[in-house]
């Protein structure tokens, strides 16, 4: 059973730290997104990748959030430097596209973040 | 631009009773529509999704949904509730284009349902 895999599931860490999510997507999947989830905006696309290229980050704060797809079987989100309004549960999403079909987006089981 | 508006941010039922939920979109394309299914502290996990063809789309665990053009409507139904479909329901919307084009997904801001024995 192919499923989308996030690391860590929960991180707490202090202002000003770094932090790198990882994410998985399943194999063969050609398009990866990220989702933030907090109590106030509910779920928010932050960026996505096709083909391990970037497509769209508007959603993500540029001066601090990073995306990349070193490869094809790890997506990473960074926040550096970190602050208290970050924290969120942070969604890794991954799906097929292309021509003429458009698979289902497939969740991972996120990574909840506090940060102090 | 798309949006999606889900009508109660709590639902609260019977065990055994009828489940529906509420959705409206806005798409300047034919969409894609999906329901998910949130457990506490879980992913999102798909419950139905309707693309073309049929409009009435049957999903996991008992539940369904109609697409219905002229009322930019696609709610979630389920005649019989279970205890274990405690869980929050986002709709989320999609425009799809050909070739290369973007599918991310819009969500609404969920419904969280109860089930009451």
């Amino acid at each position: 059973d192919a499923r989308v895999t996030q690391t860590p599931r929960h991180k707490v860490t202090e202002m000003g730290q770094e932090v790198t999510m990882r994410c998985q997507p399943i194999l063969g999947h050609n398009t990866v997104f990220w989702y933030r989830q907090t109590m106030m905006q509910g779920l928010e696309l932050l960026a996505y990748f096709r083909n391990r290229a970037p497509l769209d980050d508007s959603g993500m704060p540029k001066d601090r959030f990073s995306a990349e797809m070193p490869d094809a079987t790890l997506a990473t989100l960074k926040i550096q430097p970190s602050e208290p309004r970050d924290s969120a549960v942070y969604f890794c999403a991954s799906g097929l596209k292309r021509d003429g079909y458009t698979d289902t987006q497939y969740f991972g089981p996120g990574t909840r973040l506090t940060v102090l | 631009a798309q949006s999606v508006t889900q009508l109660g941010s709590h639902v609260s039922v019977s065990e055994g009773a009828l489940v529906l939920l509420r959705c409206n979109y806005s798409s300047s394309v034919p969409p894609y529509l999906f329901w998910y299914v949130q457990y506490p502290n879980q992913g999102l996990q798909l419950l139905l999704k309707y693309t073309t063809g049929a409009t009435l789309v049957k999903g996991i665990n008992g539940f369904e949904a109609e697409f219905k053009k002229s009322e930019t409507s696609f709610h979630l139904t389920k005649p019989s509730a279970h205890m274990s479909d405690a869980a929050e329901y986002f709709c989320a919307v999609s425009e799809v284009y050909s070739g290369a084009g973007s599918y991310q997904l819009t969500f609404g801001k969920g419904t969280k349902l109860s089930v009451i024995p």
